[in-house]
């Protein structure tokens, strides 16, 4: 399995972007990029996916280079309800094996 | 989508007990999960349970220890069986369908042993 390495904490201001990038050097052709975000007391929620190129939709983008090594989660205009950890996933979705969860990076929004 | 229901929410515990863990799916899914994440830390998986096989338990994590159900499609158990305050965790269930490329995952049960 894909081991993920990303930041342990970010800090950021309401109304900035944010970016979070996660290295998956190992990935393997068939996994996909997945990120969830997680709010205390509450289970991960799934935040956006991808297996290369750009996705983009209502709440973030997730770019990913050809090689696919690493990915980056964006945030625009992040506000303070966007306080949670975040964490960045690999897996080969379509054989629908469960995720593996790294230890994920925590995000702080201050105003 | 998928709404993914736990009971109870949480609870507190004598060491030495066992508690029984509920989760309930408002749709039929083959591939169910269960999760632990002890204080501060990350998810990590304890088993896949599969209906109509033996749950498939992640190195670590033995049947005797946390025994899981899979009697439908759309309901699952785990059993945290002999306690001690190491289990103190939320545990979560969560569930994958296919041909959908999201795992959902259920609120979490809070669980304290004293």
């Amino acid at each position: 399995l894909a081991k993920t390495t990303q930041p342990i904490s970010m800090d950021s201001y309401e109304g900035q972007e944010v970016n979070i990038t996660c290295s998956h050097n190992n990935i393997a052709t068939n996994d996909y990029i997945t990120w969830y975000q997680q709010f205390p007391s509450q289970g991960p929620r799934f935040i956006i996916q991808g297996y290369k190129t750009k996705v983009t939709n209502e709440v973030a983008s997730l770019f990913i280079p050809a090689d696919r090594k690493s990915s980056t989660l964006s945030l625009p205009r992040v506000s303070l309800s966007d306080t949670a950890v975040y964490y960045c996933l690999v897996g080969d979705i379509q054989a629908g094996t469960a995720l593996i969860f790294g230890k994920g990076t925590t995000l702080s929004v201050s105003s | 989508s998928a709404v993914i229901s736990q009971k109870p929410s949480r609870d507190i515990c004598q060491r030495g007990t066992s508690l029984t863990i509920q989760c309930q799916v408002d749709s039929q899914v083959t591939m169910m999960f269960w999760y632990r994440q002890q204080p501060g830390q990350s998810l990590t998986l304890i088993a896949t349970a599969n209906q109509g096989s033996e749950a498939t338990y992640e190195s670590g994590f033995v049947i005797d220890k946390f025994p899981i159900s899979r009697p439908n499609l759309t309901f699952s158990t785990l059993t945290v069986s002999n306690m001690s305050p190491e289990d103190s965790s939320i545990y979560l269930c969560s569930v994958f369908f296919r041909g959908s490329l999201e795992q959902y995952f259920g609120p979490g049960t809070r669980l304290t042993v004293t």
